[in-house]
């Protein structure tokens, strides 16, 4: 079935850059997401981009589609201590009865330190 | 802005008491959802609804009930609550259109004793 992959933790110095990587499965995917949670709190919507996209940016913040190797990534340029969260990728559903159903990688825990 | 409000944010009760956990959006989203969220085991989708009365089981219903009587509110019921449903429960909505992000609230820390 259908599924997305994320390492469980990144650890980046202040300042540095953050990459946290996503592979999924599901090549019909329309929408491709990436949310923030902070501790104690629900999921923050950060970007998404469209398949048929390879780069969106955004600020701080880059999205890197590689659709033939099914791969999505998420750069944060100027790491802050306020960056320090959990990142989700998530993929939109494409198939009979699943309007709005995205399937959600376990996350990402970014570690900034000063 | 988008607004997803989750009625409480941190919830004690005791095991086989019935338990309402109501969730309200302003965004006159058609979708609604509701997850749990476990260390190390991720989002897990336990009910949806894409309309007013309409529901849909995700992946783990088992022990839940949900009610939407108005297109606004989306509650998830826990019949009889066990200790293994002690968990941080999500609330989110999104759009019946093709772009669809799904949106948040602040989550409820729910423990059951």
């Amino acid at each position: 079935g259908e599924d997305v992959e994320q390492s469980l933790f990144l650890s980046v110095r202040e300042g540095d850059s953050s990459v946290i990587n996503c592979t999924y499965t599901d090549s019909s995917s329309t929408y491709l997401y990436w949310y923030k949670q902070e501790p104690g709190a629900g999921l923050q919507l950060l970007t998404y981009i469209f398949s048929n996209m390879d780069m969106k940016q955004d600020q701080r913040l880059t999205v890197l589609l590689n659709k033939k190797d099914k791969h999505l990534s998420l750069r944060i340029a100027d790491t802050q201590t306020g960056d320090s969260a959990i990142y989700f990728c998530a993929e939109s559903m494409n198939y009979g009865g699943s309007q709005g159903n995205l399937i959600f990688g376990k996350g990402t825990k970014l570690s900034v330190k000063p | 802005d988008v607004k997803v409000t989750q009625s409480s944010r941190y919830l004690v009760k005791r095991t086989g008491e019935k338990v309402f956990l109501e969730c309200v959006q302003d965004m006159d989203h058609e979708n609604m959802f509701w997850y749990r969220q476990d260390p190390g085991l991720g989002l897990r989708l336990i009910y949806f609804s894409y309309d007013v009365k309409m529901k849909e089981k995700g992946d783990i219903p088992e022990g839940y009930s949900v009610s939407r009587e108005k297109k606004e509110r989306f509650s998830l019921i826990l019949e009889s609550a066990s200790t293994n449903q002690t968990s941080m429960y999500l609330c989110a909505s999104s759009p019946n259109d093709r772009v669809g992000p799904q949106h948040f609230g602040d989550g409820t820390r729910l423990s059951i004793l």
